[in-house]
């Protein structure tokens, strides 16, 4: 069965650091991968997605995609207070995106 | 904008007893839902996706006999739980998609068994 590693489990960081959040897939047909952030009580949202090799930013996140290691990294620039949050990596194939695994999850907090 | 609704938000049962969860996308019409588990001691687990046109697929350790789902419509799903104890408890997300779109999440139910 397939599985999405991510780690570290939880993280810290300062106000105005920068936070690296790392995840791999199992699963070597998978080439689509999606961010999300669920903060406490909430429903997760997505932030970002990626497919194809390289880089993607938006604002203070940038993704990055391997495909050949099918490992994909969200960093945040300046994080903030509000981006205290579970951030869930999740991973599919582009032929079924229908079907999405996520993985364990990073628990980030931002310390003012 | 697209929203998926769920209901209830949280809900206590008692050990034994059955509980069902509903979910509506509103706002655009799902062609796909899917059925996730959040618990304190596991992970974000797949329980079920459900496709239009295709029968229901249930991910290893998940059954139709112990969470069948109906979804009826391009908008509505719902799904029970069988027969719950301690170990279903958790946090039960619906995601609802558009062909080829990202997935949105309902706010969750919330299972307690007693």
């Amino acid at each position: 069965q397939q599985k999405v590693q991510q780690s570290p489990e939880s993280l810290i960081v300062p106000e105005g650091g920068m936070a690296s959040l790392n995840c791999t897939s199992s699963d070597r047909n998978v080439d689509y991968f999606w961010w999300y952030r669920q903060h406490s009580g909430k429903s997760p949202k997505m932030l970002m997605s990626i497919f194809s090799n390289g880089e993607k930013e938006e604002g203070r996140f940038t993704v990055h995609l391997n495909k050949a290691s099918l490992h994909t990294s969200l960093h945040i620039r300046d994080s903030q207070p509000s981006d205290s949050a579970l951030y869930l990596c999740a991973a599919g194939r582009s032929s079924n995106t229908n079907k999405v695994v996520f993985g364990t999850g990073t628990r980030l907090q931002v310390l003012p | 904008g697209a929203l998926v609704y769920q209901y209830p938000r949280r809900t206590i049962c008692k050990s034994g007893t059955s509980m069902r969860m509903e979910c509506q996308a509103v706002g655009f019409q799902a062609t796909s839902v899917a059925w996730y588990r959040q618990s304190p001691q596991k992970t974000f687990e797949l329980i079920a996706l459900s496709t239009v046109n295709s029968a229901i697929k249930y991910e290893q350790n998940f059954t139709q006999e112990k969470f069948p789902i109906s979804h009826p419509n391009l908008s509505f799903s719902s799904m029970t739980v069988l027969n719950a104890y301690l170990e279903d408890r958790g946090l039960y997300l619906c995601g609802a998609s558009r062909q080829h779109s990202d997935y949105t999440f309902g706010s969750g139910t919330r299972l307690l068994v007693i």
